[in-house]
């Protein structure tokens, strides 16, 4: 089974800072990556798919890169309304495998 | 704007059957670009995918934590999908959502429901 690992596991950040999260793969997955963010109270909310592709609706702010083993999410100027945990999430035919989760708190 | 109300007994005892359903609302359950899939999350805990179906296909896939408990289906009369889980226990109790799974996204889930809150007690 492929394993996802997240890092770090809670990120303290102030309004502004350019904010970067890892997820880790154990196994080469290609582009096959997801991220959500996910508010107490609140359904996750899909951000990025296949590594890099913004979902419509989401701000600019937010972006997604790598490919293989080793992907990033970045908010280039962190608001208010992103404190939230992320997760990376990948698809290998037929089931779905969710990292561990990265809460940014202020 | 396609819209997911998951619904369901909030109290299973242990050992009992966990049925919980989706309604599918301002969208098609047989569209094949889709597949419909449940999702739970355990308190303090993250994330953790439980099963999806394939309309199209009729195919089902399943976590393998579940040895097998799950079973997830498709009901089109009422636009909706189910997941009943046997013999329940504490460690099922969790905050269970539906969700679309979508191929064009790389089978990422892009709709999701409110969720709802499963307890495991007698």
């Amino acid at each position: 089974d492929i394993q996802m690992t997240q890092s770090p596991s809670t990120l303290s950040a102030s309004i502004g800072d350019k904010v970067t999260i890892t997820c880790r793969a154990s196994q080469s997955i290609s582009d096959w990556l997801a991220w959500y963010q996910k508010k107490p109270g609140k359904a996750p909310n899909l951000l990025i798919y296949k590594a890099s592709a913004l979902e419509g609706g989401v701000p600019s702010r937010f972006s997604g890169s790598g490919s293989g083993t080793e992907f990033t999410l970045t908010i280039s100027s962190l608001q208010i309304d992103d404190f939230a945990i992320y997760y990376c999430q990948h698809y290998n035919p037929y089931s779905w495998t969710f990292g561990q989760g990265t809460k940014v708190e202020i | 704007q396609l819209q997911l109300q998951e619904s369901g007994p909030g109290l299973v005892k242990p050992s009992e059957t966990l049925s919980l359903t989706c309604a599918v609302f301002g969208g098609s359950i047989t569209d094949s670009r889709y597949y419909w899939g449940w999702i739970r999350q355990s308190p303090g805990k993250g994330l953790e995918w439980v099963a999806s179906i394939y309309y199209y296909s009729g195919s089902t896939h399943y976590n393998p934590s579940l040895k097998s408990r799950a079973t997830i289906s498709v009901d089109t009369s009422k636009s909706q999908f189910s997941l009943r889980l046997m013999s329940v226990t504490a460690s099922d109790a969790a905050l269970y959502y539906c969700a679309r799974v979508a191929g064009d996204y790389y089978y990422a889930m892009d709709v999701w429901g409110q969720g709802i809150t499963v307890t495991v007690s007698s």
